[in-house]
């Protein structure tokens, strides 16, 4: 079965900090994503990667950056995190097969908050 | 925006099949079809896929129209542990996949 790690469940941290989330695949897919989700709002799009060092802008990217040097990592750094981003964030994967087979794998999450 | 609608909440009675209706009226010809739920707390799961034929597997199937506007989720026998929410993606390769609010399944007892 296709793992997605993400590397912490629960995150503390203060205004201002810079933060990493960082995201695992091992079952070498080319395209990987990363969502927040707050009560109310659903899942949104921050960014997506389809290939190393390709990134796409989602619908809210603003305070946010990521990073794919290698295939099976794709990170999400809050440059300075600020207490709206206080949310889970979900990071997926999936092959990339022209659209027939692009199921979307999720991690567990990443519960942040920024105090 | 999803390209995708759907009721924002439903009830199905415990052993009766759960039937999930989604339109995608702008879907174009390169576009697949995909269902996702979503358990408290737990990331998405997929569930299915299709273009335009009628899919089936372990746990859903899913009935695709003819002119591919809409589709429908069924749940053959629907289980208290199917309580969830449920999403239907349109989406091609290279693309945004972007969430709606999905459908709120409530089976009971």
């Amino acid at each position: 079965d296709v793992k997605v790690t993400q590397s912490s469940r629960y995150l503390v941290k203060r205004t201002g900090e810079k933060v990493f989330l960082e995201c695992v695949q091992d079952m070498d897919h080319e395209n990987m994503f990363w969502y927040r989700q707050d009560p109310g709002l659903g899942l949104r799009l921050i960014y997506f990667s389809y290939d190393v060092k390709m990134k796409e802008k989602g619908d809210i990217p603003e305070g946010y950056s990521v990073s794919r040097e290698k295939k099976e990592r794709f990170s999400l750094i809050l440059e300075s995190a600020s207490t709206n981003q206080t949310s889970m964030y979900l990071c997926a994967s999936s092959l990339q097969t022209g659209g027939r087979n692009e199921k979307l794998f999720f991690g567990s999450g990443t519960q942040l908050s920024v105090l | 925006d999803a390209k995708t609608t759907q009721p924002p909440s439903m009830d199905c009675a415990e052993g009766r099949a759960a039937n999930l209706p989604c339109n995608h009226s702008t879907i174009s010809g390169n576009e697949y079809v995909y269902w996702y739920r979503q358990i408290h707390s737990q990331g998405p799961q997929y569930i299915i896929h299709g273009l335009k034929n009628n899919e089936t597997n372990e746990m859903a199937s899913l009935i695709i129209t003819e002119d591919r506007k809409s589709s429908t989720l069924i749940l053959p026998h629907a289980t208290l542990r199917d309580t969830a929410v449920y999403y239907c993606i349109v989406r091609t390769s290279y693309d945004k996949v972007i969430f709606g609010p999905g459908t709120s399944l409530s089976v009971i007892p």
